[in-house]
């Protein structure tokens, strides 16, 4: 059964601090990996898909790799300001369609 | 091309009504997906359903929940007798047809239901 871990559940960090998050799944049968950005009372907004045969994706400052050998996600974020403050999901995508998701790591960034 | 519409945003029910929620996917998209947040948790799979099929509905409750995609109109996903414990964030994504496995999923703003 594929479950997927996020670690840390909650970071807090100084505006301007580089940051990593990291994301661990037991199966590595995957198809694709997806990042979202989930704010309090809101929907998931999409940030970074990575196809089962791609090592990183980026979106301005937002870099995310992939080792599914490992079973291993990061999601790096540079030069963080107050306005990335939300909670950040990572799912994957076994046969079968369905995405699964980890906990969350829960990011404020203080100014 | 507007997002995945889900509405109604927030519903509040007593215990024992019924609940629809319902979903419009993106435009071109025929693949729909439900989940539920419930407070303080992960977001859990429900249902995934194709136009007029359910394709894998592993992660819902056998009594009181049903959805379906009918060839027109929106998803719905159906709570019937709600209790408390039903209390939560459902929210409903989409993924074209032609990538089912690989494409992007695109989630909308959830329902927000509230059981009294």
């Amino acid at each position: 059964k594929q479950e997927v871990t996020q670690i840390p559940a909650a970071l807090s960090v100084p505006e301007g601090e580089n940051l990593v998050l990291n994301c661990s799944f037991t199966d590595s049968a995957i198809y694709n990996l997806q990042w979202f950005r989930q704010d309090p009372g809101k929907g998931l907004t999409s940030l970074l898909l990575i196809q089962s045969s791609q090592r990183e994706q980026t979106s301005g400052r937002l870099n995310a790799s992939l080792d599914k050998s490992s079973g291993r996600s990061t999601l790096y974020i540079a030069a963080s300001q107050p306005g990335d403050s939300a909670t950040y999901l990572c799912a994957v995508r076994p046969a079968g369609g369905k995405l699964i998701f980890g906990q969350g790591t829960e990011l404020s960034v203080k100014p | 091309n507007a997002g995945v519409m889900q509405n109604p945003r927030h519903l509040v029910r007593r215990r024992g009504q019924e609940a629809r929620l319902r979903c419009s996917p993106m435009k071109g998209h025929s693949h729909v997906y439900w989940y539920r947040q419930l407070p303080e948790e992960g977001l859990k799979f429900m249902v995934y359903l194709q136009k007029e099929n359910i394709i894998d509905e592993s992660g819902m409750p056998k009594e009181r929940f049903s959805a379906e995609f009918p060839k027109e109109g929106p998803s719905i996903l159906r709570i019937q007798q709600v209790v408390r414990g039903d209390s939560a964030a459902y929210f409903c994504a989409s993924s074209p047809f032609e990538r089912p496995n690989t494409g992007e999923l695109f989630f909308g703003e959830g329902s927000r239901l509230t059981v009294l």
